[in-house]
């Protein structure tokens, strides 16, 4: 069975302070994906990355950065330098041989200006 | 490129109604995928079409089924609905299929369903 644990379940910074959102995966699959999603107030899931389990590279993108580390089965995602329109719930997920995709339950980060 | 839409945004219905969800996937994408999200369950994934053809499908009673068309335009469907089935209800469209792992999906911004 898949899980993923996202253990932090809300985070407040205040704007421009770097914060990380820690997600934790289990598998038994040795093909699988990683993904991390933004849900903002409206609703609306926002594709953010994916990440393949032969792929441990750091990717940076602005001021997102992901570190996937298969040792310690985490992929953990930070915002550098936060704003307000960050503000919105995380979610990382875990797809793999079920072809089911799980989500972790989300991390809620507020940002206060 | 327009992105997934789905009609009604907001439903309310009573205990033992059914209702009936619409999903328009992004033009080009054949794979769409529903999902219940609750505070208390989270995120859960119900099932997912490809080409007209369940794919996969989640841990969820039958009272929950779809379909799919050929223009890959899909229908959720909750029949004898319980209080427990208020969420959101959210479609997600890629263009591949689901056991193309490597897909990633986009998502509508959900129907709000309340049973009252």
């Amino acid at each position: 069975a898949q899980k993923v644990t996202q253990a932090q379940t809300e985070i407040s910074v205040v704007e421009k302070e770097d914060v990380t959102l820690d997600c934790v995966y289990e598998t038994r699959d040795t093909t699988y994906y990683l993904f991390w999603y933004k849900q903002p107030p409206s609703g609306e899931l926002v594709f953010l990355i994916r990440r393949n389990s032969f792929d441990e590279q750091n990717e940076i993108s602005g001021r997102y950065s992901w570190n996937f580390q298969k040792s310690t089965s985490s992929f953990n995602f930070t915002i550098t330098a936060s704003q307000v329109v960050d503000s919105a719930v995380y979610f990382c997920a875990l797809k793999g041989g079920s072809y089911i995709p799980t989500f972790g339950r989300g991390t809620s980060l507020i940002v206060h200006p | 490129k327009a992105g997934v839409t789905q009609t009604p945004r907001y439903l309310i219905k009573t205990r033992g109604q059914q209702v009936t969800l619409s999903c328009s996937p992004i033009s080009g994408h054949r794979s769409v995928s529903w999902y219940q999200q609750t505070p208390g369950q989270g995120l859960q994934f119900l099932f997912e079409y490809f080409s007209e053809t369940q794919r996969n499908k989640g841990n969820f009673p039958g009272r929950f089924s779809g379909r799919q068309f050929s223009n890959s335009r899909s229908e959720m469907n909750v029949s004898t609905l319980e209080l427990g089935d208020s969420a959101l209800y959210l479609c997600a469209s890629s263009l591949g299929r689901g056991d193309t792992i490597s897909y990633e999906q986009y998502f509508g911004p959900g129907t709000r369903l309340t049973v009252t």
